[in-house]
């Protein structure tokens, strides 16, 4: 099974909401990614969990904050977005972080609209 | 630095035509990762195949083969007999350790329609 499940599917939130979105494998991969995609653009890193710890963050904004409860869960907490922030939102995972040449998984987005 | 390009940014052909997409790399790694994913207009990306740095031999999968060539960097990919059902983006991408974590870089996709 090479299943990432995210939810929402669609969501669309105000500037002024809080909302959150959630990525889930049981695959038992230890490296979960967020992924920002504009139309047309290729998918954008945002973040990286290792072994459930914050390993990069590519200098994302505050206003989204991420979280790893447990191995399998990856959440993203969205709040005071800007028009800006429309886009899909895509969570992967891989086996292991660092070494050996694991591919990612992604899951199917979440197509975020911020009115 | 590492880069992929993806010169191609939209490819149109009539259903059973072959169609090649090109992908062309930049790593001052001496072992290195590249890949291929597929985006269909359900947005999630598919992965189609890895390909090590270190072995350069060409794969067939189905109607789907890749050509590397380290001389020329690059990873070609070619569907043969498309099908509409074929009608996706296709991001080449290759993969670097950064901070001890796998990060892929991403060519600008190209969009491959397949009318019947």
């Amino acid at each position: 099974d090479t299943e990432v499940t995210q939810t929402p599917k669609h969501l669309v939130m105000g500037m002024t909401n809080k909302k959150s979105l959630k990525c889930e494998q049981h695959m038992g991969h230890r490296a979960m990614y967020w992924y920002k995609q504009k139309a047309k653009k290729p998918p954008e890193l945002m973040f990286v969990y290792s072994y459930e710890k914050l390993s990069i963050n590519e200098s994302v904004p505050s206003r989204f904050s991420p979280e790893c409860p447990n191995s399998s869960l990856l959440n993203l907490h969205l709040h005071a977005l800007q028009p800006e922030d429309s886009a899909l939102y895509l969570c992967a995972s891989s086996p292991r972080p660092g070494q050996g040449a694991y591919e990612q998984y992604f899951g199917p987005g979440t197509r975020l609209t911020v009115t | 630095a590492q880069k992929v390009t993806q010169a191609q940014t939209e490819i149109s052909v009539v259903e059973k035509e072959d169609v090649t997409l090109d992908c062309v790399y930049e790593t001052r790694d001496t072992t290195y990762y590249l890949f291929w994913y597929k985006q269909p207009p359900s947005g999630e990306l598919v992965f189609l195949i890895r390909r090590n740095s270190f072995d350069e031999q060409n794969e067939i999968s189905g109607r789907y083969s890749w050509n590397f060539q380290k001389s020329t960097s690059s990873f070609n990919f070619t569907i043969t007999a498309s099908q509409v059902v074929d009608s996706a983006v296709y991001f080449c991408a290759l993969r670097g350790v950064i901070q001890g974590a796998q990060k892929l870089v991403f060519g600008q996709g190209t969009r491959l329609t397949i009318n019947p």
